[in-house]
C-alpha cells in the first residue's frame, strides 16, 4: 500500500516550458487535491476533484489545468511555466465525508528559471 | 467563507517544556477539525482530529479539544521533545464541499 505517490520529486523548468505533475493514490479515495506551498504562505489549494469526473477551482487556479484521469489518478499541468510558479506542490486524497483526513504525497519541488 | 487562524510562529521551546499552539476557526457549517504535522522535506500527515463538539483528539502525547462555543481547537503537549520539531497545521473540513481549509502553519523548534 503506497498511499499517495507523486512524480517527479524535483523539476527545473525554463520560463514558458510546460510540464505535467502526476499523482496517484491506491486507497480507493473519492476526492483528490492539488496544493502549492510557498515559504510563509501555508498551503494554497489550486484545484480539487471531489469525485471522479468532477474538478473545481481552488483559491489559486490561474496558470494551471487538471485532469482526473480515473479514480486513482489526478494530474496537474502547467502550460507555460512562470517564475511565480516556483513552489513545492503537494497532491492529497481523502475518502468522501467530513470526518476523514487528507493523505498527502511527498511533494514535487519545482523551480522555474 | 471558512477560515482558520493559527498562532503565529516560529515557536522555540526547551525540551520538556509545555506547548500550546492556538487555533481558531470560522465556518458556516459544522466542520470536523484536524491537526497535521509536517517534518522537513515531507508531506503533511495527520496528527489528531475531532469530529464533534467537546471531542478530544489525542496522539503521541498531543491533545486538542473541539470547543464550539469559542470556535477553537488549541494543540497542547505537556512535555515536548527535540523530535517534535516540525510545522503544525490546523485545518477544518467543510461538511458541504469536498475540501478543507488550512491555517498558515506554526513552526516549532525544540532545543535540547
Amino acid at each position: 500500500n503506497a498511499g499517495v505517490t507523486q512524480t517527479p520529486k524535483f523539476q527545473v523548468l525554463k520560463t514558458g516550458q510546460s510540464m505535467t505533475l502526476q499523482c496517484a493514490q491506491d486507497m480507493n479515495h473519492n476526492s483528490m487535491y492539488w496544493y502549492r506551498q510557498d515559504p510563509g504562505m501555508g498551503l494554497r489549494l489550486i484545484y480539487y476533484s471531489a469525485s471522479e469526473g468532477t474538478t473545481d477551482k481552488g483559491e489559486v487556479p490561474n496558470g494551471y489545468n487538471v485532469s482526473r484521469l480515473n479514480k486513482r489518478e489526478f494530474s496537474l499541468r502547467l502550460e507555460s511555466a512562470a517564475p511565480s510558479q516556483t513552489s513545492v506542490y503537494f497532491c492529497a486524497s481523502r475518502a468522501w465525508g467530513r470526518d476523514y483526513e487528507q493523505y498527502f504525497g511527498p511533494g514535487t519541488r519545482l523551480t522555474v528559471t | 467563507g471558512d477560515s482558520v487562524t493559527q498562532m503565529e510562529g516560529p515557536v522555540t521551546l526547551s525540551e520538556e517544556a509545555f506547548l500550546t499552539i492556538n487555533c481558531t476557526y470560522t465556518a458556516t457549517g459544522y466542520p470536523s477539525l484536524f491537526w497535521y504535522v509536517q517534518y522537513p522535506g515531507e508531506g503533511l500527515q495527520l496528527l489528531l482530529k475531532a469530529t464533534k463538539a467537546d471531542d478530544k483528539g489525542s496522539n503521541k502525547g498531543f491533545e486538542a479539544t473541539y470547543r464550539k462555543e469559542t470556535t477553537s481547537f488549541h494543540l497542547e503537549k505537556g512535555s515536548v521533545q527535540v523530535s517534535d520539531s516540525a510545522v503544525y497545521f490546523c485545518a477544518l473540513s467543510d461538511p458541504n464541499a469536498g475540501k478543507s481549509t488550512f491555517g498558515d502553519g506554526t513552526t516549532l523548534t525544540v532545543k535540547p
